[in-house]
């Protein structure tokens, strides 16, 4: 297993197109986070999932943006209608069933957004 | 309000100099500490992670520390060298998966 991978990489679209960003966890990696980030600052959470299900979003996650994890496999997050404060680095990170206690997530490189 | 603070925001050392940087955190309850290492345009890579009970956990040349009674966190860099320079941030959790991150502190390493 390669780790985390994302999909694209980068990504610049024009204001009012809609983009999808798309996740794989790790392999038997039930927990995965999607997160924001912009220049200087830490990432800051948007949403969770549990398998398939959807079990927390955050404040930041407007009506704008939607995330899916249909198999509880690979997740996509999607934004309509993108406006330029969404540029930044979208993050999503995976972790194992809980063990232990350590609750360790692994991230992926990131989805770069542009939009100008 | 749970937060997390790191310090300082940025830093700039020579090449084989050792740094310190610092981590404050009013999360409760606690439940873990990690530091994760971000070099430019990638994804934060786990450093250590340290419980309640642990007080110092190394990594080669990374050291953290962690005082839960006063709520700190240091990261101790020994023998720095360029591939260092990269961006560390704390990243506190309370029980579940609630994760608090700090804002990171910028390391860059000059020879």
């Amino acid at each position: 297993d390669t780790g985390v991978s994302q999909d694209p990489r980068h990504k610049i679209t024009k204001r009012g197109q809609n983009v999808t960003f798309r996740c794989d966890p790790i392999s038997e990696h039930n927990r995965l986070y999607w997160y924001r980030q912009t220049l200087g600052q830490g990432p800051e959470f948007l949403t969770y999932f549990q398998n398939e299900a959807q079990l927390e979003k955050s404040r930041l996650l407007s009506d704008r943006f939607s995330a899916e994890r249909p198999k509880g496999s690979f997740s996509t997050l999607e934004i309509q209608r993108t406006e330029q404060g969404d540029s930044a680095m979208y993050l999503c990170a995976s972790s194992p069933p809980t063990s232990g206690g350590t609750n360790e997530q692994f991230f992926g490189p990131g989805t770069r957004l542009t939009v100008l | 309000k749970n937060q997390v603070e790191q310090s300082p925001q940025s830093l700039i050392i020579l090449e084989g100099k050792n740094c310190t940087l610092q981590c404050n955190y009013t999360v409760s309850p606690f439940s873990n500490l990690r530091w994760y290492k971000q070099d430019t345009g990638r994804g934060p890579v786990s450093l250590t992670i340290m419980t309640f009970s642990e007080n110092t956990k190394s990594n080669g040349r990374y050291t953290a520390t962690l005082d839960a009674d006063t709520k700190q966190s240091s990261l101790h860099i020994t023998a720095s060298q360029l591939s260092d320079s990269a961006s560390y941030i704390c990243v506190v959790s309370v029980a579940g998966n609630q994760f608090y991150f700090g804002t990171g502190t910028s390391l860059t390493v000059i020879p």
